[in-house]
């Protein structure tokens, strides 16, 4: 979905190094979500977002912190990367205004720690 | 279970229909949903279905719900190589905070010419 941009597309990066990734949207939408994917587990939900104020926890965030600088951004930091967060990262986005609220997902991230 | 349940392999004939399967966790669960992820790609929402309804068909694509079971299935008519891809099921839970979705971990779809 070309509304949620997410940047960059791939990444390699040393185990300890910290590392952002960004996610920027056109679509207007209040609610913004990380999720990771690793082969054969599925998605798995890191944090989520109402709007700038409002940051959770999703199932799996523990050693990512993030940052809602506008309602169209929502970034993810590793702090100190290690290589079993090596994987596949998504931002997406819903909108609390409709009943049925779909996730509208970026084309991810893939990080690679060494 | 508390998990959303699919199996993660598929292969069909070109031209056969395909039906994915999917188990889900909440009987109260208000929405279902399924999304087609294709390699180096991100998710694209195919079809979604309320959960007051049993079947919903749009083109190629029916969806059927079980309740009592908490069971959801993609039927693929006419499957195209195109259609060879990664298809993910997903529920939003009653109540679910800030309207999170819960996906299970995919199903490869290899279709065969």
């Amino acid at each position: 979905d070309a509304d949620v941009t997410q940047t960059p597309r791939n990444r390699i990066t040393k185990t300890g190094k910290r590392i952002m990734l960004e996610c920027s949207q056109t679509k207007g939408h209040d609610r913004m979500y990380w999720y990771r994917q690793d082969p054969g587990l599925g998605l798995r939900l890191i944090y989520y977002s109402f709007d700038v104020k409002d940051i959770n926890k999703g199932e799996i965030s523990d050693g990512y912190s993030v940052s809602r600088q506008a309602q169209a951004k929502f970034s993810l930091s590793l702090e100190s990367a290690i290589p079993n967060q090596t994987a596949l990262y998504f931002c997406a986005t819903s909108d609390s205004g409709e009943s049925n609220s779909p996730l509208h997902f970026g084309n991810g991230t893939r990080l690679t720690v060494t | 279970g508390e998990d959303v349940e699919q199996s993660l392999f598929l292969s069909v004939r070109e031209g056969d229909s395909s039906v994915i399967n999917c188990t889900y966790t909440d009987s109260s669960s208000t929405y279902l949903y399924w999304y087609k992820q294709e390699p180096g790609a991100g998710l694209q929402l195919l079809t979604y279905i309320f959960s007051n309804m049993d079947m919903k068909q749009d083109q190629r694509l029916t969806v059927l719900l079980n309740k009592k079971d908490k069971h959801l299935s993609l039927r693929i008519a006419d499957t195209q190589t195109g259609d060879s891809a990664i298809y993910f099921c997903a529920e939003r839970k009653r109540g679910s905070t800030l309207g999170r979705l819960y996906f299970g971990r995919g199903t490869q779809l290899t279709v065969w010419p």
